[in-house]
């Protein structure tokens, strides 16, 4: 059963780049089938999709925040990264990352703990 | 994007109860709706794909019916740990979208 894991900084600055790890064991994000993703979720709120990366290096963004994020992956450290510009405390969040089978584009099947990330001077 | 809507947002209810969260699309999804658990200070937790598929080791008094636009929940018998906020997602089109979130809490 595959396991993830984010980690990050906790406290980031207004206007500075928000940058979190996901590590992933008992799978390997080299796989063809799967997709690697980021979904935040704002203090007693919902749900927020990020974005995706798929081993190819094929990225797909939610159009709300295109603009300010990407997603990359380290196939040799088997980790996925996103990373944030620009951030205000609107994206004081918990950010967790998932997976899920390509064939179900956007299923989320396995998700790590998350990590709780406060935007703050 | 497409919208998707839950209701009720909370709903109260007793050991035992069947319960049932209805979820609403702003266009067609075919089946392609997925339910999530989350218990407080935890991930999501996937228990329904494609609409009615029930994921491994998920009890069987869960259940996903519908098709469409209207989808529903329904746990036949609540138990102490069906106790949190479900969310209902699509992923027919990007960027993949959640309801609002129904937390289900002792009556």
């Amino acid at each position: 059963q595959v396991q993830l894991q984010e980690s990050g900084p906790g406290l980031v600055k207004p206007s500075e780049s928000l940058s979190l790890t996901c590590s992933v064991s008992g799978g390997s994000i080299s796989s063809n089938n799967y997709l690697w993703g980021w979904i935040r979720q704002p203090p007693g709120k919902g749900l927020e999709w990020i974005g995706n990366v798929h081993s190819s290096g094929s990225d797909h963004y939610n159009p709300s925040l295109m603009s300010r994020v990407t997603i990359s992956a380290d196939t040799s450290k088997n980790q996925f990264f996103l990373k944030l510009n620009s951030v205000t405390a609107a994206d004081t969040a918990v950010y967790y990352c998932a997976t899920g089978p390509l064939v179900a584009a956007g299923l989320l099947d396995s998700w790590g703990q998350g990590a709780l990330i406060t935007v703050s001077s | 994007d497409i919208q998707m809507t839950q209701s009720p947002s909370i709903l109260s209810a007793s050991g035992g109860d069947r319960v049932t969260i209805t979820c609403r699309a702003s266009q067609d999804i075919n089946k392609w709706l997925a339910w999530y658990q989350q218990r407080p200070g935890k991930a999501p937790k996937l228990l329904i794909q494609k609409a009615s598929n029930l994921q491994s080791g998920v009890p069987s008094r869960f259940s996903g019916t519908g098709s469409g636009t209207e989808f529903t929940l329904t746990i036949s018998s609540l138990q102490p740990d069906d106790f949190a906020t479900y969310y209902c997602q699509q992923y027919k089109s990007p960027p993949w979208t959640f309801g609002q979130g129904t937390k289900v809490e002792f009556k």
